[in-house]
């Protein structure tokens, strides 16, 4: 069953304008990852957010988790052309051997130059 | 360091013909591995997960096996193709760091077209 859920589907923006992605989910998680994908290539790994954590950075990248609302968001900051990309999170609800993420269905981000 | 290798890159099968793609993993020991397909435009659906040899855990039931004869190593097999596998499938691996913390690391894909 599908647990991340992001919204929007697709957001196109100028360079250097902030982008906002967001995520919902529908269980208990022990962490929500965030991965990035080019067209037609594999998912690379941007950022892990723990369920005790409610925010993180990392470059131009800030995460929020708040579990109350089981909902996540990716902000990319001063974006440029090069953020264009598709954005998935990820839940990871492992528990007993189930050795899992489920991912969403993406946003999928244009950065106009 | 750790890679990921997927091969081949692109394939064209016609319908009922078999498939085995392969994936390996370099650097780590006893890593989780996965298969993920990805429709045009779409999210990822996880297929096939193993946590060692030999132990594989379907997740959608379909035309599609998995085998993991090698610790780093896990093919994704069908006796007869379907026109509804064509896709994008991506290998993954992950470890377990402490702290029940999972990162997956993917491979470059397998675009597969089934005419």
């Amino acid at each position: 069953s599908q647990q991340g859920e992001e919204d929007p589907q697709a957001l196109s923006i100028q360079e250097g304008e902030n982008a906002t992605m967001n995520c919902s989910y529908k269980t208990s998680i022990n962490n929500l990852q965030w991965y990035r994908q080019n067209s037609g290539r594999g998912l690379v790994h941007l950022i892990l957010i723990r369920s005790n954590e409610r925010e993180k950075h990392s470059g131009r990248l800030r995460v929020t988790l708040d579990t109350s609302k089981k909902s996540s968001s990716l902000l990319i900051t001063a974006s440029r052309a090069a953020d264009t990309a598709s954005y998935f999170c990820a839940t990871d609800a492992s528990q007993g051997g189930s050795e899992k993420l489920v991912f969403g269905k993406g946003t999928k981000l244009t950065v106009n130059p | 360091s750790q890679t990921i290798h997927q091969w081949p890159a692109t394939l064209v099968q016609p319908v009922g013909s078999p498939l085995s793609l392969e994936c390996t993993v370099e650097g780590t020991s006893n890593p989780n591995l996965y298969w993920y397909r990805q429709a045009a435009g779409r999210g990822l659906q996880l297929l096939f997960y193993s946590v060692g040899i030999g132990q594989i855990s379907s997740e959608v039931p379909q035309n599609l096996s998995a085998s993991r004869p090698q610790d780093r190593q896990f093919i994704l097999s069908s006796k007869k193709l379907l026109l509804s596998d064509s896709g994008f499938y991506l290998c993954a691996w992950s470890v377990l760091w402490t702290g029940n913390l999972r990162e997956q690391y993917f491979g470059p894909g397998t675009r597969l077209t089934v005419t």
